[in-house]
C-alpha cells in the first residue's frame, strides 16, 4: 500500500537555526513528490515537484530533495514567517490516478 | 481574485442533516479536486473531475458522498445524513490540464461540524 511518514511531527527552531524535515515513501513506481505548506485555517500551498532521484529544487530559504525512498526540506537561517505545516505528497505512477496521497505534516515553528 | 473559491467557509449542522459544498475554481482550470482533512491530518482524497467527467473517486466515499461538476466550472458536495464521523475540513483544489498533475491550486476550505 502507498504510504508517506513525514518526521519529525513537530519542530520548534530559533530563528537562523537552520534544519531539516523528511518525508519517507513509499509506492509503486514514483510518479512525482511534492511539498506544500499549509497555513493554520488555509488550504494547502504548492512549493516544490521533484520527478526523480538526485533532483533538487529551491525557493528562497527553501530546498527539496528527492533520493529513491525520502526526500528532505531543508530550511537555511528560517524566518518567524516561515512558520506551517510542512506537508509531503506523493503521485504514483503505474495506475492511471490523479490523487495525491499526503503525509500528516511537520508543524514547523520558528521563533524570533 | 482569481483563487479557488468556496463555500461556505463554516457549517454546522446535526447529524442525519444534509449538507452540501460548494467550490468555483480558478476560471482556466479544468481540472477539480476534492479532498477532505481532519485534525492533525494531511489531506486525504475523495474525488476528480476533467471538466464535467468525474474520472476518479476514492473508496472512502461512501454512498452518502455525491459530487458534481454540471459544465465543467463550478462544483458541488453533497454529503446525506451525515455522520459526527464527517466531521472535516473539505478542500477544493483546481489545476490546469497541462501543467503537472500534482500541483494544486487550493481553496481555503469548507469546515464541516456535525453534532
Amino acid at each position: 500500500e502507498d504510504q508517506v511518514t513525514q518526521s519529525p511531527e513537530a519542530l520548534r527552531l530559533q530563528e537562523g537555526e537552520s534544519s531539516s524535515l523528511n518525508c519517507s515513501y513509499t509506492v509503486s513506481g514514483l510518479r512525482g513528490l511534492f511539498w506544500y505548506r499549509q497555513d493554520p485555517g488555509k488550504g494547502p500551498e504548492f512549493l516544490f515537484t521533484l520527478y526523480s532521484a538526485g533532483e533538487e529544487k529551491e525557493k528562497e530559504r527553501l530546498k527539496a530533495t528527492l533520493t529513491k525512498k525520502e526526500s528532505f526540506l531543508h530550511i537555511t537561517a528560517p524566518k518567524p514567517e516561515d512558520s506551517a505545516t510542512y506537508l509531503c505528497a506523493v503521485q504514483e505512477g503505474t495506475y492511471n490516478t490523479d490523487k495525491l496521497i499526503f503525509g500528516t505534516g511537520t508543524r514547523l515553528q520558528v521563533f524570533p | 481574485d482569481t483563487g479557488v473559491s468556496q463555500d461556505p467557509r463554516h457549517k454546522i449542522t446535526k447529524r442525519g442533516q444534509n449538507v452540501t459544498f460548494r467550490c468555483d475554481p480558478i476560471s482556466e482550470h479544468n481540472r477539480l479536486y476534492w479532498y477532505r482533512q481532519t485534525l492533525g491530518q494531511g489531506p486525504e482524497f475523495l474525488t476528480y473531475f476533467q471538466n464535467e467527467a468525474q474520472l476518479e473517486k476514492s473508496r472512502l466515499l461512501s454512498d452518502r458522498f455525491s459530487a458534481e461538476r454540471p459544465k465543467g466550472s463550478f462544483s458541488t458536495l453533497e454529503i446525506q445524513r451525515t455522520e459526527q464521523g464527517d466531521s472535516a475540513m473539505y478542500l477544493c483544489a483546481s489545476s490546469f490540464l497541462q501543467t503537472e498533475t500534482g500541483e494544486l491550486f487550493f481553496g481555503e476550505g469548507s469546515r464541516l461540524t456535525v453534532l
